[in-house]
């Protein structure tokens, strides 16, 4: 079973710009969710979408947006990037349960962005 | 107080003893709670999870939930230097904030050969 993947691997921007960043979930899990991991702050969530609406978004500000796809594929959009953008961006897919047991996430490769 | 708290380490056992690693949640309706693994530059893997009190075992790696005094703790048998890695616990809210994970710091443990 192939597991979260995501693209592209590295990101280098400069600040200003913006960021698209693309995941896909292991095949059957309907939920995606977003997490920055920025050097010394941890895994912090960003957004959840499930059946393609976005169900729950962490304390970000609204530059950071996504959507998610009919395949359940998603992507995650970073406008007027700023340095401390720069971080690990994971994407993780579920079932799209809420209760356990089948709410257990994968974890895709991650997406390092870097801002210039 | 953190929502999630871990000591950061770095906890340094020797191989093929037993690894201890403690996490406590702030949020009592929390629901669920997992344990990642994340090597140096890495994703974090899923080990295990635990939503009922007491101790669910896989393998060398043992979880254990008390609700009430709001811990989770995860115990490695017989560690090994491939388990040299920062171990995440992380925990599910209850409600409305359901499909978030909220994770700790992260404990970095080392075995020592």
């Amino acid at each position: 079973e192939a597991g979260v993947t995501q693209s592209p691997t590295h990101l280098i921007k400069t600040r200003g710009q913006q960021a698209t960043l693309r995941c896909s979930p292991i095949s059957g899990h309907t939920s995606v969710y977003w997490y920055q991991q920025a050097l010394g702050l941890g895994l912090q969530f960003l957004l959840w979408y499930d059946e393609g609406e976005e169900r729950n978004r962490g304390n970000f500000p609204p530059r950071f947006s996504g959507r998610q796809f009919p395949n359940y594929s998603s992507e995650l959009n970073v406008n007027a990037l700023e340095l401390e953008d720069s971080a690990l961006y994971l994407c993780a897919s579920s079932w799209g349960e809420r209760l356990p047991p089948y709410n257990e996430q994968f974890f895709g490769p991650g997406t390092r962005l870097t801002v210039l | 107080q953190k929502e999630v708290e871990q000591n950061s380490g770095p906890l340094s056992v020797p191989e093929g003893a037993i690894a201890s690693l403690n996490c406590t949640y702030s949020d009592r309706g929390s629901q669920s709670f997992f344990w990642y693994r994340q090597y140096s530059g890495k994703s974090p893997e899923l080990i295990m999870f635990i939503y009922s009190n007491g101790d669910k075992e896989d393998g060398r790696f043992t979880a254990q939930l008390n609700k009430a005094s709001q811990y989770v703790s995860l115990l490695i048998r017989d560690s090994q230097p491939s388990d040299s890695a920062t171990y995440l616990c992380a925990v599910t809210p209850l409600g409305n904030q359901g499909g978030k994970l909220i994770f700790g710091q992260g404990t970095e443990l080392s075995v020592k050969p």
